[in-house]
């Protein structure tokens, strides 16, 4: 099955300041990878997704992701963090598999709490 | 559109009672999923159905129960309830078709005794 790993579970950074959150799949086929947000007491919402095509994904919120191949990776960035983007973040992989019905699963990372700092 | 909704929003149950936490979508997606979210664990497949009358296990299944009569809905039944079982449950849908990603209703927050 495929496996998603997020480097960190904890990440602070400063208000305005570049967000990086790590993500690195493994994968024995083209994967569709996925991140999503979790504010406190709610459930998952969809920031981005890549499935096929360009590999730099644009999300919601000013954040986007890039497919890396080479480097098995999904990292998600956006340039300058606001306060309302404290939250867990979630990568996620799609464990698809064609003919399957498993196809639609997702396999999800531990998670990353994001923290905005004044 | 409700989008995916999930009833109760908090329950508390002693070992051995039975429930079932109730997932409906009005989107007319094929595909429902039940997730298990415990601290530092990720969300855990329990059960899923590509469409009615089909189910399978996922990665926790133990414990639990699913069935499918209709496209809307997917009731999620605790047999037995344990410790162990208590976690923040997730109810998804996904279009299918080709549309991989999911849409995750407001979670069940459940606390056995």
């Amino acid at each position: 099955a495929q496996s998603v790993t997020q480097l960190g579970s904890h990440v602070s950074v400063s208000e305005g300041a570049l967000v990086l959150l790590r993500c690195n799949y493994s994968s024995s086929v083209p994967p569709y990878l996925f991140w999503y947000v979790q504010y406190p007491n709610q459930g998952l919402q969809l920031l981005l997704k890549y499935t096929t095509g360009a590999t730099l994904v644009k999300g919601i919120n000013g954040f986007e992701a890039e497919f890396k191949k080479s480097e098995t990776s999904f990292h998600l960035t956006k340039p300058s963090a606001h306060m309302s983007d404290a939250a867990e973040y979630f990568c996620a992989v799609s464990d698809r598999k064609v003919g399957s019905n498993s196809g639609y699963a997702l396999n999800f990372g531990k998670g990353t709490s994001l923290l905005v700092t004044p | 559109n409700a989008g995916v909704t999930q009833t109760p929003k908090f329950q508390v149950l002693k070992t051995g009672q039975s429930m079932t936490l109730q997932c409906a979508q009005d989107m007319n997606h094929e595909y429902m999923s039940w997730y298990r979210q415990d601290p530092g664990m990720g969300l855990r497949l329990i059960h899923y159905s590509v469409g009615a009358g089909i189910t399978d296990q996922g990665e926790v299944p133990n414990g639990y129960n699913v069935s499918r009569s209709t496209t809307e809905d997917f009731p999620l039944r605790l047999l037995s309830a344990a410790p162990s079982q208590t976690s923040v449950y997730f109810c998804a849908s996904s279009p299918g078709q080709g549309a991989w990603e999911q849409y995750f209703g407001p979670g069940t927050r459940l606390t056995v005794t």
